[in-house]
């Protein structure tokens, strides 16, 4: 158990629909990293927050949004779901920017 | 274009033997390799990390080998273990340390045989 909480572990929505998947880090940690991983393709960073403000930016889509909460827990919204946003989505904590980085079990996210 | 690249997608290797997973990357700004091991249904899990400014780094049944001007790096994992099967993600980053920025290969799947 890495102490990184993903929640909801499995989501199935339809095309057009929002969802908002959420993240609490290790207690401590004041970085959170979100992560895609795709049918046959590699983890892709998305976003990264820094105790409350965002910190780098990937490869994160316009229809794709987060954030990080006082509480430092983490929230990232999908919205107008396409089938090819169904995904691995992780998040990642560490208690500062660079040190080493603990994952969640991830959400998968399915879209029909 | 895939900056991180694991251009053996699986790996069977013999209990006992070694193992080694290759990563090729493109980006010369990059610092700091990781490797993570992922089983099914959990998060990857860090492994070990190496910066530029050393060629290997070792802890226990794992080596780290980098070779900067070949941009390859390589996991060694001496001796294999059937519990040491799981996908190996190879990890790069610019800035170092930066994990924020880290930029994943495909991933190897290792299986260790008994």
């Amino acid at each position: 158990d890495s102490g990184v909480t993903q929640t909801p572990k499995h989501l199935i929505t339809a095309t057009g629909q929002r969802v908002t998947l959420r993240c609490s880090p290790r207690s401590g940690d004041l970085s959170v990293y979100w992560y895609q991983q795709s049918l046959d393709q590699g983890l892709q960073f998305l976003i990264q927050y820094y105790n409350g403000e965002e910190r780098a930016k990937g490869n994160i889509l316009e229809r794709f949004s987060a954030q990080q909460f006082p509480d430092l827990h983490s929230e990232l919204n999908l919205s107008s779901l396409e089938l090819g946003d169904s995904a691995l989505y992780f998040c990642a904590s560490s208690v500062e920017t660079d040190t080493e980085a603990f994952f969640g079990q991830g959400t998968r996210l399915t879209v029909v | 274009d895939q900056q991180v690249k694991q251009n053996s997608p699986s790996l069977s290797v013999q209990e006992g033997r070694i193992s080694i997973l290759n990563c090729d990357y493109t980006n010369s700004m990059f610092d700091y390799f990781l490797w993570y091991k992922k089983y099914p249904a959990e998060g990857p899990t860090f492994l070990i990390s190496i910066s530029s400014i050393k060629d290997k780094n070792e802890d226990g049944r794992f080596t780290v080998f980098l070779n900067k001007s070949a941009k390859h790096l390589s996991l060694h994992i001496v001796p294999s273990q059937p519990g040491d099967s799981a996908v190996y993600f190879c990890a790069a980053s610019a800035g170092l340390g930066s994990q924020g920025n880290l930029i994943f290969g495909k991933g190897t799947k290792l299986s260790v045989k008994p």
